[in-house]
């Protein structure tokens, strides 16, 4: 089993709907996550840390459920420019290290 | 804003050959990381300095080496270059010593072993 896991999508959904997905970790001693979005043939770039009592950035909803080890995002009222691949991230520890990547859900809006 | 840059988009390199990628940082950040990522693999650490002169192997070194003489210069080096290294090649910078801060990524540097 793969210690950071996500859908890789394709998600297709039509521009103003709501999408929502997951990445599960396998690491119950892991302290910090992160959303990173990654446009087609760019670098990562920070969405959102998320926080344990879940955290909001107008559209973008992020939340932690430790019980069942997964974090998940929250697309309101999607746009075109949403498109892009979703990355998670989470560490291990409190090494700066210790920070694993999933492979990334991919997001395509359409019109 | 943060501001990391790697020397070079796209870079085309023969078998055998000994490869440098740049990568340089302009917040006095103290951690700074090479990944390589390829398609349903994800992002993989091949090696992370936390400190000048100071590294740590990450994941996948194996056919790397890297340098950190200056705090914001990060060096990649591909010894001998092999066709499975083809790849795109993504620098991070980091402050503290707390993972609870986030990577500031560079532009990446697709690289292709011919």
């Amino acid at each position: 089993r793969k210690e950071v896991e996500q859908d890789p999508g394709p998600f297709n959904v039509p521009e103003g709907a709501t999408v929502a997905f997951n990445c599960t970790y396998s690491n119950s001693a892991s302290q910090s996550f992160f959303w990173y979005r990654q446009d087609c043939r760019k670098e990562p770039k920070l969405l959102m840390s998320v926080y344990s009592s879940g955290n909001e950035d107008g559209r973008f909803t992020a939340q932690l459920n430790r019980a069942s080890q997964y974090i998940s995002l929250l697309i309101r009222d999607s746009k075109l420019s949403d498109s892009a691949t979703y990355l998670c991230a989470v560490n291990r520890g409190s090494s700066a290290s210790k920070i694993i990547f999933g492979s990334g859900t991919r997001l395509s809006i359409r019109p | 804003d943060v501001k990391v840059t790697q020397s070079s988009r796209y870079l085309v390199k023969r078998t055998g050959e000994k490869v440098f990628l740049e990568c340089v940082q302009d917040m006095d950040h103290e951690n700074m990381f090479w990944y390589r990522q390829d398609p349903g693999l994800g992002l993989r650490l091949i090696y992370f300095s936390y400190d000048v002169k100071m590294k740590e192997k990450g994941d996948i070194p194996e056919g790397y080496s890297v340098s950190r003489e200056k705090k914001e210069r990060f060096s990649l080096i591909l010894e001998s270059a092999s066709t499975n290294q083809t790849s795109m090649y993504l620098c991070a910078s980091m402050t503290g010593t707390h993972s609870n801060q986030p990577q500031h990524f560079g532009d990446g540097t697709r690289l292709s072993i011919l």
